[in-house]
């Protein structure tokens, strides 16, 4: 099947930096990613929808300048958390919709954010 | 409007099979999602199914009805492990996960 792959898997970081997120579709075109955030005892929440060579769409209470998501290609879009802050440790999952009629999502396997 | 049920609790016996059942009315489908959730962590992601039918992950398998707004978890050759609780989580057209409260297994020996 499809696979989605999500780079890297764990990452610690300083306050202050910035964090990209890479998400891959090996084996397919996908049109349109969404990215996901899931703080711990909490529900995995929307933060963004991206779109091939369009600009993301933000949930509301997602800072669209913090969060920056590129979608440069069919199989590539990246999540840059900008000046990263401890409240902003979260799990960071994609997802990419293949295209086709039946539109499975496939999902990546997360990136695990820790902000010092 | 969105709403999902799913039994509050059940118990069952270590090494036996246990279907945990889910129905759903929500605006729009993305596909479903299965979650586990030990007490006093976070939900870590069991399965995802969007197409009628069942799907086998080991000894989890998971069966979506789209027609009649229906899911069920399988577990099968239960350990101790297990328990814990079990949620149901459709997605809307949105793409937003609408979460049931969750089922709570209690395994014995």
């Amino acid at each position: 099947g499809a696979v989605v792959s999500q780079h890297p898997s764990w990452v610690i970081c300083k306050s202050g930096t910035s964090v990209k997120i890479e998400c891959r579709s090996l084996d397919f075109q996908a049109t349109t990613m969404f990215w996901y955030r899931q703080f711990p005892k909490q529900s995995l929440m929307l933060m963004a929808t991206s779109n091939e060579g369009s600009k993301a769409t933000y949930e509301q209470g997602v800072e669209k300048d913090k969060f920056l998501i590129n979608h440069a290609s069919l199989t590539l879009s990246t999540l840059t958390v900008t000046s990263a802050h401890p409240e902003d440790s979260s799990f960071y999952i994609c997802s990419a919709k293949t295209g086709s009629k039946n539109e499975k999502l496939f999902f990546g396997s997360g990136t695990q954010l820790s902000v010092l | 409007g969105q709403n999902i049920d799913q039994p509050t609790e059940m118990t069952a016996t270590e090494g036996a099979i246990v279907q945990i059942n889910c129905t759903y009315q929500t605006s729009g489908f993305n596909g479903l999602f299965w979650y586990q959730q030990h007490a006093g962590e976070a939900p870590t992601f069991l399965s995802y199914n969007v197409l009628d039918g069942l799907e086998e992950k080991g000894r989890f398998s998971s069966f979506l009805s789209r027609s009649k707004g229906y899911s069920y978890l399988l577990l099968k050759e239960l350990q101790m492990k297990d328990s814990a609780s079990y949620l149901c989580a459709p997605m809307d057209s949105n793409y937003q996960l609408i979460w049931g409260a969750g089922t709570k297994l209690i395994i014995k020996p």
